[in-house]
């Protein structure tokens, strides 16, 4: 079956440290990869997503690349600011079924 | 119109009560979905909608009862639930199968606590 596994946090940095939130996954076929934010007290919102091996989602100075070859998908960031407190989901669909498979989460936490 | 509104934002209700979560979104998305988040765990499927009619049933308590009146609307009926199934109940739609890359939407969802 689809599964994902992600560092386990909470990852706590300085504002303007630079972020790696690791993110590998197990798949039949070619899945479709994502990475969601929540922040306190909202719902899931799609920061990035990739569709295919080498293919790099990226959005709000968030960037991570499909690597087929090391089932990998890291979340990086050059410079976090304390508004990216959040808890990070990095998620694979598959044509396997009508659903996300989600990773544990990563809470980061950004200190001014 | 890129939103998933949820109501009520919370709710608490006792093991003997019958209540009702609702979902609406309006962008004419044809598949629509039922999470459950437990504090500090990621979301859990329970049930999805398609061109409304139930296409997954995650293996859910008969407690919880889904509900899908029209395209738009997305409701959760609970009936004696226990301690246990207090959690953040999450709603979220897609234009197309969630397998096939689809992006979700979600709401902000229902803080729900049973007594």
């Amino acid at each position: 079956g689809n599964s994902v596994t992600q560092m386990e946090g909470p990852v706590t940095l300085s504002e303007e440290a630079f972020l790696t939130i690791n993110c590998t996954y197990t798949a039949t076929g070619y899945p479709s990869l994502f990475w969601y934010v929540q922040y306190p007290g909202e719902g899931l919102q799609l920061l990035l997503k990739a569709t295919k091996a080498d293919d790099k989602g990226s959005n709000k100075g968030f960037e991570a690349t499909y690597r087929k070859e090391t089932t990998s998908f890291h979340l990086e960031k050059g410079s976090v600011q304390v508004s990216d407190s959040a808890v990070y989901f990095c998620a694979l669909s598959s044509n396997a079924g009508n659903m996300l498979t989600f990773g544990g989460g990563t809470r980061l936490m950004v200190k001014p | 119109d890129t939103e998933v509104t949820q109501t009520p934002k919370h709710l608490v209700m006792g093991m003997t009560n019958k209540k009702s979560l609702k979902c609406e979104q309006h962008m004419g998305h044809r598949a629509m979905y039922w999470y459950k988040q437990k504090a500090k765990k990621p979301p859990e499927l329970m049930f999805v909608y398609s061109y409304e009619k139930l296409s997954i049933n995650e293996s859910v308590p008969s407690r919880f009862s889904p509900e899908c009146p029209n395209s738009s609307l997305l409701n959760l009926h609970l009936h004696a639930l226990q301690p246990e199934d207090s959690a953040l109940y999450l709603c979220a739609s897609s234009q197309g199968w969630a397998g096939s890359g689809e992006k979700l939407f979600f709401g902000s969802g229902t803080q729900l606590s049973v007594l």
